[in-house]
Order: C-alpha cells, then sequence, then structure tokens
C-alpha cells in the first residue's frame, strides 16, 4: 500500500528546477506532501483533493492525476533551503484518513 | 502553539529491556499514527488509532510490540523485548479524521537498541 517515488535522490543547483512523482497501486482520495529536515519531524507542505487540482507553496507547486493515481511536486528556481527529504502521503477513499507514506526522495540543493 | 508532544526524545537501551514511548495528540484530533522511520523503509505504518480505537496495526510486529491509548490525551508504543533491529526514529501523528484533512507529526522518539 506504500506509494513508490521518484526520483530517490536528486542534487540541485541553486535556480534548477526539480520534478518528484509519486505512484499509488491504488485509488486515491488525497495525496499530501511533506518535507522533512535531517533530524527534523515531516512539515505538511500541501494537500491535493481532486484529480488534476494544482496547488503552489511559494515556487513549490503539486499536480494530481485521480485517474493515473500520480502526483507530481514541482519545485522550481530551488534555493538552498528546498534540501531536505520529500514523501508524498496517500489517502485512499474511505479509509477514514488513514495515510500510507512514499519512501521519500532525498533532494539536495548546492550554490 | 498546538503540537503534538512525544516523549522520550532520544532513549539508548540494552536489548532485552522494555521500551515505552509516549504520545500527546494535538487537542480535538481523534485519529493517532504511530510510525517507524527507517533509512531502509522510510515510514512505515506501525499503527492507526480512531476515537481510540485501534483500526490498523497490520503493520505492527505483534510478538513485541503494542499500541494502546488509554485516554484520548495519551497513546502508547510499547517494545517488549527490545532488540537492536528495532532502532528507529519513531514518530506519532495525530489528525482530525476527517478524510482529506492532513496529519501532524511529533518530533518523533530516537531509539537506539545496543
Amino acid at each position: 500500500q506504500q506509494p513508490v517515488q521518484s526520483p530517490q535522490a536528486v542534487i540541485l543547483r541553486e535556480g534548477e528546477d526539480a520534478v518528484i512523482n509519486c505512484s499509488s497501486s491504488k485509488a486515491l482520495y488525497s495525496v499530501h506532501w511533506y518535507r522533512q529536515k535531517h533530524g527534523e519531524a515531516p512539515v505538511f507542505l500541501m494537500i491535493l483533493l481532486k484529480g488534476g487540482e494544482q496547488k503552489g507553496h511559494e515556487k513549490i507547486s503539486a499536480s494530481f492525476n485521480e485517474k493515473k493515481q500520480q502526483s507530481s511536486l514541482y519545485l522550481t528556481a530551488s534555493q538552498l533551503s528546498y534540501s531536505g527529504t520529500y514523501f508524498c502521503g496517500t489517502e485512499s477513499p474511505n479509509t477514514g484518513n488513514q495515510f500510507y507514506f512514499g519512501t521519500g526522495t532525498s533532494l539536495t540543493v548546492i550554490p | 502553539d498546538a503540537r503534538v508532544t512525544q516523549t522520550p526524545r532520544h532513549k539508548v537501551t540494552e536489548m532485552g529491556q522494555e521500551v515505552t514511548m509516549r504520545c500527546q495528540p494535538i487537542l480535538g484530533h481523534n485519529t493517532v499514527f504511530w510510525y517507524r522511520q527507517t533509512m531502509m523503509q522510510g515510514l512505515e505504518l506501525l499503527a492507526y488509532f480512531r476515537n481510540r480505537a485501534p483500526l490498523d496495526d497490520s503493520g505492527m510486529p505483534k510478538d513485541r510490540f503494542s499500541a494502546e491509548m488509554p485516554d484520548a490525551t495519551l497513546a502508547t508504543l510499547k517494545i517488549q523485548p527490545s532488540e537492536p533491529r528495532d532502532s528507529a526514529v519513531y514518530f506519532c501523528a495525530s489528525g482530525l479524521g476527517v478524510s482529506g484533512n492532513t496529519i501532524y507529526f511529533g518530533e518523533g522518539s530516537w531509539l537506539t537498541v545496543v
């Protein structure tokens, strides 16, 4: 039930863009994106509820394709502060808010 | 500032000892999750409670792990006996229990079993 994320790791230079993908084998009701800094708890970034929905948070945005059971996180003009591990959390319909998380994508932004 | 509170933050124990981790969910949240995080497995769901009742603990090794919610303000995760392979960060998270609402994580309990 764990969603699959890709890539596992990515290294960027400041100002470059990145895309992180999240794919589930189950029908999805919502997708949640979190970022975790080393030694800290995951921090909520955004939630996507509807198929085809796109949301933005500063220069970080995401899309959700309900039919394909996929979501993508877009980081544009990356900043050093974007470094961390990104997790998608997926919730299937009628599970009452039960979450499963992907294995994470390690993002490193270098000067 | 509402937050999920976990204790202890760090624990080093010897193999075979009992370990109890505690979690105070955000006031008003009726769902509580326990996750274990390791480098290899990422965030694994161990147990999930709604209104203090366990709904899913299929991810939890039953022979040594147990999870309970004695009341709405306290969730516990117990390991007895502990083994070195249990070394990980254990996160508690809580939510409103309504589909589409996000969940909020505590700062984690860092467990090392030697």
